[in-house]
């Protein structure tokens, strides 16, 4: 099965401060995908990656996928209380049919 | 903004009993997932559905767990007799044409006593 590592497992950083969020397959990825999710409720979609070297933005979150298609990086800059949450990277088999989610990155800001 | 729905928001039932679980997904939506998370674990696929038919489903999903599409807005999971271990959040998904963009409902709270 698709097997997907998260680093670092917690993060509490200062206002302001950018930080990285890393995703590891153990396969080649067909599609990552992540999510956030704020504590006790659903997954919220960010953004999709589906070619090697992609990368793509929203709002002051960026998101990569390297060359071999198996890490994924997500970049918040200046980061807020608002971005506070749950990270998850996500990946499906070929058909699409069968989702796998990371093992999650908690994020906390400090005002 | 149309936003998935799920009732109830906490069940609470006695080890062996059978419990249904609601979705209302995005009307317009193609695809319709069900996960579950642990307490404390990761959030874990147990079957997604699409064209009325379960389209795949996980391990997990087995004899004691079955969909329904019933009058094409609802979506329900069904647990013929829960066990201890069935205590999770259970969310529900759908998507439209992109089916990795999924909506998540905000969860169901089954606790097995």
């Amino acid at each position: 099965s698709q097997e997907l590592e998260q680093s670092p497992q917690s993060l509490i950083v200062q206002e302001g401060k950018n930080l990285t969020i890393n995703c590891t397959s153990s396969k080649t990825l067909y599609g990552l995908y992540w999510y956030k999710q704020k504590y006790g409720e659903g997954l919220i979609f960010l953004m999709m990656l589906q070619k090697g070297g992609e990368e793509k933005s929203h709002e002051k979150i960026t998101a990569k996928l390297d060359e071999k298609k198996q890490q994924s990086s997500l970049h918040i800059t200046a980061s807020q209380p608002s971005h506070a949450g749950i990270y998850l990277c996500g990946a499906d088999r070929n058909t699409g049919n069968q989702f796998y989610f990371g093992t999650g990155t908690s994020l906390t800001v400090i005002p | 903004e149309p936003e998935v729905t799920q009732t109830p928001s906490h069940q609470v039932t006695q080890m062996g009993q059978e419990v249904i679980l609601r979705c209302v997904p995005i009307s317009n939506h193609l695809y319709f997932y069900w996960y579950r998370q642990i307490l404390g674990q990761k959030v874990e696929f147990l079957v997604s559905f699409y064209n009325n038919e379960i389209s795949e489903k996980s391990e997990i999903f087995d004899d004691q767990f079955s969909v329904e599409r019933p009058d094409g807005s609802n979506f329900t999971l069904k647990i013929r007799s829960t066990k201890l271990e069935d205590s999770a959040m259970y969310f529900c998904a759908s998507a439209g044409g992109d089916y990795y963009e999924q909506y998540f409902g905000p969860g169901t709270r089954l606790t097995v006593t």
